[in-house]
């Protein structure tokens, strides 16, 4: 029973460089959830997919963040031309079910994303 | 505004001392508020949920309060452990947005031995 997996776990990246974030949610769940983390904050949402669509990406901060999962299961968080505002701990968390308000999100150790 | 306002913002105690973490939050409509544990470097981790009716949750050593009248919501902590060193996050569940939660900073707990 694996849980949520992300990889890189840290990334440093030069300003203005291209970065890929990979998550793995647990087997079988239908939702998937990008959060970013700054320090000494709580998550704050960035995208949702249902599946492979992505239902919500009201929480981008901009054009530069673009999310995907292809297939429904696997699921990339890119983001262009990084600068260094965008240092923080990206989270991917995946849940069973779609949205409702006791389905439970189980969380995966994060990339620490460090822009230079 | 949705918003949840934890206290303290961080928290030092002995080993075996019991301790109080508070939530207060402004959320609606509201569905149910949820306490999470962040390890440093992991993900959080869900510790309780309760809704509108439930006052008291525990799980094991945590025991979790709701006053949904006055919108508050405590997380006490007894006998504590070094590893219950972390960050504890109180979520609200109700807001906008595709997940419809809203989270606090979290309250950052050390446990000296």
């Amino acid at each position: 029973g694996a849980g949520v997996s992300q990889s890189p776990r840290y990334k440093v990246a030069k300003r203005g460089q291209d970065v890929a974030l990979r998550c793995d949610p647990i087997s079988g769940h239908v939702s998937l959830f990008w959060y970013q983390q700054a320090l000494g904050q709580g998550p704050e949402f960035l995208t949702y997919f249902q599946n492979e669509a992505q239902l919500d990406k009201s929480g981008l901060p901009s054009d530069r963040f673009f999310a995907e999962r292809p297939e429904g299961s696997v699921s990339t968080l890119k983001i262009q031309r990084t600068q260094q505002e965008d240092s923080a701990v990206y989270l991917c968390a995946s849940s069973p079910v779609g949205l409702g308000p006791y389905n439970e999100q189980f969380f995966g150790p994060g990339t620490r994303l460090t822009v230079l | 505004k949705n918003q949840v306002e934890q206290s303290p913002q961080s928290l030092i105690i002995l080993e075996g001392k019991n301790c109080t973490l508070q939530c207060n939050y402004t959320v609606s409509p509201f569905s149910n508020l949820r306490w999470y544990k962040q390890d440093t470097g992991r993900g959080p981790v869900s510790l309780t949920i309760m809704t509108f009716s439930e006052n008291t949750k525990s799980n094991g050593r945590y025991t979790a309060t709701l006053d949904a009248d006055t919108k508050q919501s405590s997380l006490h902590i007894t006998a504590s452990q070094l590893s219950d060193s972390a960050s504890y996050i109180c979520v609200v569940r109700g807001g906008g947005g595709a997940d419809g939660l809203t989270f606090g900073k979290g309250t950052h707990l050390i446990i000296q031995p």
